[in-house]
């Protein structure tokens, strides 16, 4: 069975500090794709970033970047200089490469940036 | 509107009644699904469809009925609504390739409060 860990529930942050979500899973599938979902309180649930289990190289889309390590199953995001819009829910979520898979999605991880 | 749209946006019924929450996507997306988000329990799957006139049980589907007669169109169906499906149903796209589905495109919800 597929299982997704944020253990962060909530964290809170001022603005321009670097922060990192928390993304531990576990599958017993060879390959696999990892998932970035951000909710802001307006409730819409926006698409970030796929990755591929045989893709290791982190990836760094403006202030986001994410480190994938397959060796100890984790899949953390990181904004830097965090600015008052980042504030949402985080979630990630992982499904299997082959045949028809659907999302495991984490529970999520809150994140508050105060100004 | 291009997109996937879902109706109502809000709902109040009552406990017993039969709800439809109807979806729609202008996408032509293979693949459908319906999530319930609970505080606490994350994002949950309920059922999902990988065509038209193919759909199958996600992991809380107790209580749902789903149909897919057309590739666009996924309509939730509380057929005897309880008080413990108040919750908010999100609506799910994504495109897919030798059966295997890709990131997931949401709608923007629709909040069930069953009195």
């Amino acid at each position: 069975a597929q299982k997704v860990t944020q253990a962060q529930t909530e964290i809170s942050v001022v603005e321009k500090e670097d922060v990192t979500l928390d993304c531990v899973y576990e599958t017993r599938d060879t390959t696999y794709y990892l998932f970035w979902y951000k909710q802001p309180p307006s409730g819409e649930l926006v698409f970030l970033i796929r990755r591929n289990s045989f893709d290791e190289q982190n990836e760094i889309s403006g202030r986001y970047s994410w480190n994938f390590q397959k060796s100890t199953s984790s899949f953390n995001f990181t904004i830097t200089a965090s600015q008052v819009v980042d504030s949402a829910v985080y979630f990630c979520a992982l499904s299997a490469y082959s045949g028809y898979s659907t999302l495991t999605f984490g529970k999520g991880t809150m994140l508050l940036v105060s100004p | 509107d291009a997109g996937i749209t879902q109706s109502p946006r809000y709902k109040i019924t009552e406990t017993g009644r039969q709800v439809t929450l109807m979806c729609h996507q202008t996408w032509s997306h293979s693949y459908m699904f319906w999530y319930r988000q609970d505080l606490g329990h994350g994002l949950r799957l309920i059922y999902y469809s990988a065509a038209a006139d193919i759909t199958d049980k996600g992991e809380v589907p107790d209580g749902y009925v789903v149909s897919r007669s057309k590739t666009e169109n996924f309509p939730l169906t509380l057929e005897s609504a309880t008080r413990s499906q108040t919750s908010v149903y999100f609506c799910a796209s994504s495109d897919g390739d030798r059966g295997k589905a890709y990131e997931q495109y949401f709608g923007p919800g629709t909040r069930l409060t069953v009195t």
